[in-house]
């Protein structure tokens, strides 16, 4: 049972670069999340999906974009990279029952220089 | 607005010595849930447990206890007898209930040292 993958695990990209994040989840969960953890600033939302064809932004969308096309995937994409980028990913997933807890993908570490 | 405070940025103790980690959250909702992660230096996110708002009743799972007091929106976290194994980033989280399960909101993390 794989859960929650993200791919890639790894990545650095020179500034302006453009990159996507790939999220799979294997539970048929309706709900998926992007984070991203800073030091010293815990986890900190990006952008969300209540389901397929739907997302809507978190805390820290700006410079993201993200897309759900199929209710297993959820990408997100950076269009420009900038340094202030550097960061590690987390993927998460859930269903739609009211407080169940989220299932997170190993995360990526992606440096932008 | 949610929010949740963890006050305590950086913990060491001493192996075998008790230990808590506190958690304090902010919400307008009558119907929450507050959770605990564990983030070990392997950088994965570890589920240990998950509260609701009517269930005040404290837990204890092994060498792990939780204390949660509505009245002073607290949602402590104990450790007895620490181990090194438990040196880890502790995160508590926050999430409203008012439409479906709505994203995780966490604290800024509790790292905790436990020296041998």
């Amino acid at each position: 049972n794989a859960g929650v993958t993200q791919t890639p695990k790894f990545r650095v990209l020179k500034t302006g670069q453009s990159m996507t994040l790939l999220c799979a989840q294997d539970m048929n969960h309706e709900y998926m999340y992007w984070y991203r953890q800073d030091p010293g600033m815990g986890l900190r939302l990006i952008h969300y999906s209540v389901g397929e064809g739907t997302t809507a932004k978190g805390e820290v969308p700006d410079g993201y974009n993200v897309s759900r096309l199929k209710k297993q995937n959820f990408l997100l994409g950076l269009e420009s990279a900038a340094p202030s980028q550097t960061s590690v990913y987390f993927c998460a997933s859930s269903s739609s029952d009211r407080g169940i807890e989220a299932f997170f993908g190993q995360g990526t570490r992606l440096t932008v220089v | 607005a949610q929010k949740v405070t963890q006050a305590q940025t950086e913990i060491s103790v001493v192996e075998k010595e008790d230990v808590t980690l506190d958690c304090v959250y902010e919400t307008r909702d009558t119907t929450y849930y507050l959770f605990w992660y564990k983030q070990p230096p392997s950088g994965e996110l570890v589920f240990l447990i998950r509260r609701n708002s009517f269930d005040e009743q404290n837990e204890i799972s092994g060498r792990y206890s939780w204390n949660f007091q509505k009245s002073t929106s607290s949602f402590n976290f104990t450790i007895t007898a620490s181990q090194v194994v438990d040196s880890a980033v502790y995160f508590c989280a926050l999430s409203e209930a008012w439409s479906g399960n709505t994203p995780l909101v966490f604290g800024k993390g509790t790292r905790l040292s436990v020296i041998a």
